[in-house]
């Protein structure tokens, strides 16, 4: 069983609509949870972090994080053709180990369509 | 703006070649990797590093070594370059310690697609 699970997709929703993206994990010490967002040909970057359960806003996006059950998503409101790519989750044990050690989720293909 | 630069964005080998990756950053990160990222397999970590001269395996360090003579520069090396080491390889990097939680940001390179043959 893999640590991080994350649906591969491809999703494929119209523009304006609710976009959710989950991924679930098996470990509890995970206590600090990232969205990267990677467009075509380009290397992922940073969207969200978050180390506490419950939600956190930027803009359009939504980052939730249920610890209990072991489950992380990222709501995209209004979605627009420009957040066409793929998102992955990453985690991580404690704050200060392995040198910033990260757990990619396998990262979900989203596509929005005009 | 940090930056990660990698040496070619695109690279064709032949089987039982040597191959050599080359990632530098300029933003003084202490901690650097080196991933693979395959379709449906995600990124996976093959090495990192956490000081000059100082490496870590990663999940997948099989056929694969690096090297970190300097703090800005990680080195992936294919030993004997095989065709299931196609693939895109990308290098990160991470302040460290130092900087409190959003320290631990990777930053990622724009990737070099290996295609062996």
């Amino acid at each position: 069983q893999k640590e991080v699970e994350q649906d591969p997709g491809p999703l494929s929703v119209p523009e304006g609509a609710i976009v959710s993206l989950n991924c679930t994990y098996s470990n509890s010490a995970f206590q600090y949870f990232m969205w990267y967002r990677q467009y075509s040909r380009k290397g992922p970057e940073l969207l969200m972090y978050t180390y506490s359960s419950g939600n956190k806003e930027d803009g359009r996006f939504t980052a939730q994080v249920d610890k209990s059950s072991k489950y992380i998503s990222l709501f995209i409101r209004d979605s627009q053709p420009s957040d066409s790519a793929t998102y992955l989750c990453a985690m991580k044990y404690r704050l200060y180990n392995q040198g910033g050690k990260l757990i990619f989720g396998q990262g979900t293909e989203l596509s929005v369509k005009p | 703006d940090v930056k990660v630069t990698q040496s070619s964005r695109y690279l064709v080998k032949r089987t039982g070649e040597k191959v050599f990756l080359e990632c530098v950053q300029d933003m003084d990160h202490e901690n650097m990797f080196w991933y693979r990222q395959d379709p449906g397999l995600g990124l996976r970590l093959i090495y990192f590093s956490y000081d000059v001269k100082m490496k870590e395996k990663g999940d997948i360090p099989e056929g694969y070594s690096v090297s970190r003579e300097k703090k800005e520069r990680f080195s992936l090396i294919l030993e004997s370059a095989s065709t299931n080491q196609t693939s895109m390889y990308l290098c990160a990097s991470s302040l460290g310690l130092a900087g409190g939680p959003s320290s631990y940001e990777q930053y990622f390179g724009p990737g070099t697609r290996l295609t062996v043959t």
